[in-house]
């Protein structure tokens, strides 16, 4: 079975901390695929940033980073800098490997964290 | 192109009666999911489409669901007998797979229609 857990339920910071969220992953795929997702008040959720299970090398987008490790099956996301803009609910989601006409793609969702960036 | 679109936004039936949500894609989008999402939670599966054919439906998708995508564009859920149960946030998204696999399947979200069974 697959599953994404995010242990951190709400987060709060002042604006210009750096901040971790957590996701630990289960899945018996060998090929997978990871995201985070953004959705702020609006309701929307906003794509970030994907991850595939056989490429380990940690990334660096303007603010945002994360580090993946699939030995302990976690795929941290970070955001530098926050700002007040980046208040919302954070998911981390997960989807196996994809064929063609296949039945797998869709994905599996943590519980979200709720971050909170004070000014 | 603007992005996914679902309508209504909001809709308020009461218990018993029939609802139809539509979600228009991406154009060039080949995959369309449905998701439900309720308070505090993350968004749960349906259903999707590889075109016009549903290819997968969640164990959560009750005689009671309906969906259809003809001609491999827009797509519509239907609840019917709607219950208090049903009470969430339906979200729509699409993305392109190429042949043969491979891809990541970045989904894009519309939205979501907003449904209140009073």
């Amino acid at each position: 079975a697959q599953k994404v857990t995010q242990a951190q339920t709400e987060i709060s910071v002042v604006e210009k901390e750096d901040v971790t969220l957590d996701c630990v992953y289960e899945t018996r795929d060998t090929t997978y695929y990871l995201f985070w997702y953004k959705q702020p008040p609006s309701g929307e959720l906003v794509f970030l940033i994907r991850r595939n299970s056989f490429d380990e090398q940690n990334e660096i987008s303007g603010r945002y980073s994360w580090n993946f490790q699939k030995s302990t099956s976690s795929f941290n996301f970070t955001i530098t800098a926050s700002q007040v803009v980046d208040s919302a609910v954070y998911f981390c989601a997960l989807s196996g490997s994809l064929n063609y006409g296949g039945s797998q793609g869709n994905l599996i969702f943590g519980k979200g964290t709720k971050l909170s960036v004070k000014p | 192109d603007t992005g996914v679109s679902q309508n209504p936004r909001h809709k308020i039936t009461k218990r018993g009666q029939n609802v139809t949500f539509r979600c228009d894609p991406i154009s060039e989008h080949n995959r369309l999911y449905w998701y439900r999402q309720t308070l505090g939670q993350g968004p749960e599966f349906l259903t999707y489409f590889q075109n016009e054919a549903q290819l997968e439906k969640s164990r959560l998708l009750s005689d009671r669901f309906s969906a259809e995508r003809p001609k491999g564009s827009f797509s519509t859920l239907e609840i019917q007998r709607t219950e208090q149960g049903d009470s969430a946030m339906y979200l729509c998204a699409s993305s392109y797979i190429l042949a043969g696999g491979g891809s990541y399947n970045e989904q894009f979200f519309g939205p979501g229609t907003r449904l209140t069974v009073l």
